[in-house]
């Protein structure tokens, strides 16, 4: 069975520090990795996706991910971030049969 | 463009009633999934839909029923709503085709007394 973990609950970063939100992942096959973003009372929006080829995913809003195999992780990173950033950030795996599961999110503060 | 809505936004039930979560998409997606989103719990897939006349269980599918008679609605059904089931509920779209992002709905707030 697939699994997605986000080890960390909340993340608390100052405006203009590096950000990362850390995710790992099991799945049989190749995986296909998503992040999405969830403001408040809102539905998720889609920041990029890992497929194939580069390990390195740039994303909307600045975002960028690093795919690594051997670790099976597929952390968030962005290099400045930003109070607007503060949100519930999820990490999703979609298997061959395209069922797609998700962490259990992790909160972002950004404190300016 | 309307893209993935999910009717209707808001809804409180007494335990034993019944109710229908409509999601309709205009893509012309494939496939569909309901989810529901809990504190501390993310979201968890409660049934899905590779095409028209398909579902699947995912992993919380206890207490729902399904149905994707037409290929833009996908269907969530609570026969005997429980205090359990109170939730947010979110509808997801997507194609098969290359792999693409799901899109969302806004979610639908369940609350069940």
């Amino acid at each position: 069975a697939q699994s997605v973990a986000q080890p960390e609950d909340q993340v608390n970063v100052a405006e203009g520090n590096p950000l990362t939100v850390k995710c790992t992942y099991s799945v049989s096959g190749n995986p296909y990795l998503f992040w999405y973003v969830q403001y408040p009372n809102r539905g998720l929006q889609f920041l990029l996706k890992y497929i194939t080829g580069d390990n390195l995913v740039k994303g909307s809003y600045g975002f960028e991910a690093e795919f690594n195999k051997s670790q099976t992780s597929f952390h968030l990173k962005k290099p400045s971030a930003l109070v607007s950033d503060s949100a519930l950030y999820f990490c999703a795996v979609r298997d061959q049969d395209y069922k797609l599961s998700f962490g259990a999110g992790t909160t972002v503060t950004v404190r300016a | 463009n309307a893209g993935v809505t999910q009717t209707p936004k808001f809804r409180v039930l007494k335990t034993g009633q019944s109710m229908t979560l409509l999601c309709a998409q205009d893509m012309n997606h494939e496939y569909m999934y309901w989810y529901r989103q809990d504190p501390g719990m993310g979201l968890r897939l409660i049934h899905y839909s590779v095409g028209e006349g398909t579902t699947a269980k995912g992993e919380v599918p206890d207490g729902y029923n399904v149905s994707r008679l037409k290929k833009q609605n996908f269907l969530l059904g609570l026969e005997s709503a429980a205090p359990s089931q109170t939730s947010v509920y979110f509808c997801a779209s997507g194609r098969p085709t290359g792999v693409t992002e799901a899109f969302f709905g806004q979610g639908t707030r369940l609350t069940v007394v």
